[in-house]
Parts: structure tokens; sequence; C-alpha cells
């Protein structure tokens, strides 16, 4: 069976510091992984996704992530955040054999962000 | 272009009570996932729809739960005789057709359902 841990449930860092959210999955097939972020009160935005080619992925709002076959991991990171950085984030993989992917996603517990400004 | 919309956005129901939270897939989307968020958990997956059709319901539980997709309208989930234990936030998301659907979906805001 799939599934996805987080580390880290609650991380408070000042704003400028450097940010790593680990993410480690659980499935031996093909993945497509994810990060979801949630801000208070909102719905999940799609942060960044990753399907196949460059394993470091950028995506919105200066948030990078490396996938590493070998480690089954999908860090999430951010060189310097901000106080609207202060949200939920999540990460989820959709493991699949091809065709037969319905595109459902297994979510990891979820790691909580509180930026000091 | 809306996005995916979900309403009520808050529901209180007595315990057995009916709830029935509503989603309506983004223009162009067939393809509808409910999720269900305890607190202090993830999302958890419970099925997936296509118009008319039920894809994959292994996140479902087996009982008071259904979920459809009508040719026309909304997509319902509907808790029949609802217990304290099933208070959450309940998230639909939808995705375009074809392969669209492994290139990460559009969630909708959510229903909070509290049982009393």
């Amino acid at each position: 069976a799939q599934s996805v841990s987080q580390h880290n449930h609650h991380v408070i860092l000042s704003e400028a510091a450097s940010l790593e959210l680990g993410c480690n999955y659980s499935y031996g097939g093909t993945v497509n992984l994810f990060w979801y972020v949630q801000y208070p009160g909102q719905h999940l935005q799609l942060l960044l996704k990753y399907f196949s080619g460059d394993p470091l992925v950028k995506g919105i709002k200066g948030f990078e992530a490396e996938f590493i076959k070998s480690k089954f991991s999908f860090n999430l990171r951010k060189p310097s955040v901000q106080w609207s950085d202060t949200a939920e984030y999540f990460c989820a993989v959709n493991g699949h054999h091809g065709s037969s992917n319905t595109g459902k996603l297994i979510f990891g517990q979820g790691t909580t962000l509180q930026v000091k400004p | 272009n809306a996005g995916v919309m979900q309403n009520p956005r808050h529901l209180v129901r007595r315990r057995g009570q009916e709830a029935r939270l509503r989603c309506s897939p983004m223009k162009g989307h067939s393809h509808v996932y409910w999720y269900r968020q305890l607190p202090e958990e993830g999302l958890k997956f419970m099925v997936y729809l296509q118009k008319e059709n039920i894809i994959d319901e292994s996140g479902m539980p087996k009982e008071r739960f259904s979920a459809e997709f009508p040719k026309e309208g909304p997509s319902i989930l509907r808790i029949q005789q609802v217990v304290r234990g099933d208070s959450a936030a309940y998230f639909c998301a939808s995705s375009p057709p074809g392969q669209g659907r492994n290139y990460g979906y559009t969630f909708g805001s959510g229903t909070r359902l509290t049982v009393v």
C-alpha cells in the first residue's frame, strides 16, 4: 500500500530563514509527486509537481522540491521564507501503473509552518 | 472560469440527520474526487467519480456514505445518520478528462461538517 510521511508536523521560522520540509513515500512503482499549500481558511493550492525529467522542480512563490528516487523522498525547499508563507503544507503521491492511473492522491499528514515577522 | 465550487461552506447537523455536500467541478472537468480531512490529519481519499460512474470508492466507509455524479448537476456526497466522528472538512477536486487527471487537480474550498 502507498503511504506518505511528513516528518515535521510543526515548524516555526523567522522571516528570511531557509526552509526544508521532509516528505518520504513508500511505493515501488511509478510516482507523480505533489506539494500543496493550504493558507488559513482557504482551499488547497498546487505549489509544484514532479512527473518525470529533471528531479529538481520549481514551483510558485519561490518554492522548489527535489525528487531523490533512491531515498523515496521529495523534500520541499525555499531559501528565504516570508510571513505570508505561514500555512499548512501537504506532500502527496500518485502511484500508478501507466494507463490504470486513476489520479488518486495519497497525502501526508501535513506540516504547519509558522513564520514569525 | 469559475473554480471548483463546494456548498455549503459550513454545515451543522445533529446526530442521526443526513448531510448532503455538493461539488460543482470546473468547466470542462469530468472527473471528481472527494477527500476527507479529519482534525490534525491529512486528506484521505474517499471516492473518484466520472459522470454517472463510480470509478474508485476504495476510501468510502462501507455504511452510511454514498456519492454520485449525475449527468446533469453537481456531484453529491451523502452521509446518512451522521455521527460525531463524521465531523471533518470534506474537499472535492476536479480534473479534465483523459490523461489530464494525472497532472494534479483543482480543489474546492471544502465543506466543514460539524455534527452536534
